[in-house]
């Protein structure tokens, strides 16, 4: 199966400490997505990537938050100074741009953020 | 500004339809969007809408569409202990990112 992979599942870490996940979209697809989602809520869109460019940032996204996607293919979100607010699912979602295709946009399983 | 709303909770007998219903403000959205998410998982995309689009029927799932009153449901027919999970809708607006606005959630109780 290559669908879209995340690394790691899941991350403990004390309040102060930096922490980065990964995100491996579908091969094929240029665009790549994070959102967080906390408990009993819908995920909520953080930022966005075509190719390499980082084409949109919510203003969720403080700037202790920076997502890369350096050569367009894998991506790296990092939360630096975690604070216990910041303790969410943090999932990745990629699609491809085709007219068809790009209308579906596949979720990766997604890492657990607890911040102690 | 964008929100999507739906009910909490909806509960079932096994074999029964479900019906989850969602209402959503952005009259611009191109997509709607249910996704299916079990305990600790990720978002499995069981099926999308395009708004010109009235009724869209995949196997079990029904999703119907008005325009007018911003609505969406999803009908899942004959329903199983394993369609218990949290269902969400999600629009996409006429932007060109693909950003998805998300409901909170109905979570799904099959009783067998």
């Amino acid at each position: 199966d290559t669908g879209v992979s995340q690394d790691p599942r899941h991350k403990i870490t004390k309040r102060g400490q930096n922490v980065t996940f990964r995100c491996d979209p579908i091969s094929e697809h240029n665009r790549l997505y994070w959102y967080r989602q906390t408990l009993g809520q819908g995920p909520e869109f953080l930022t966005y990537f075509q190719n390499e460019a980082q084409l949109e940032k919510s203003r969720l996204l403080s700037d202790r938050f920076s997502a890369e996607r350096p050569k367009g293919s894998f991506s790296t979100l990092e939360i630096q100074r975690t604070e216990q607010g910041d303790s969410a699912m943090y999932l990745c979602a990629s699609s491809s741009r085709g007219l068809v295709s790009g209308n579906t946009i596949y979720f990766g399983e997604g890492s657990w953020l607890t911040v102690v | 500004g964008e929100d999507v709303e739906q009910s909490l909770f909806l509960s079932v007998r096994e074999g029964d339809s479900s019906v989850i219903n969602c209402t959503y403000t952005d009259s611009s959205s191109t997509y709607l969007y249910w996704y299916k998410q079990e305990p600790g998982a990720g978002l499995q995309l069981l099926t999308y809408i395009f708004s010109n689009m009235d009724m869209k029927q995949d196997q079990r799932l029904t999703v119907l569409l008005n325009k007018k009153d911003k609505h969406l449901s999803l009908r899942i027919a004959d329903t199983q202990t394993g369609d218990s999970a949290i269902y969400f809708c999600a629009e996409r607006g006429s932007g060109n990112t693909g950003k998805l606005i998300f409901g909170q959630g109905t979570t799904l109780q099959v009783k067998p």
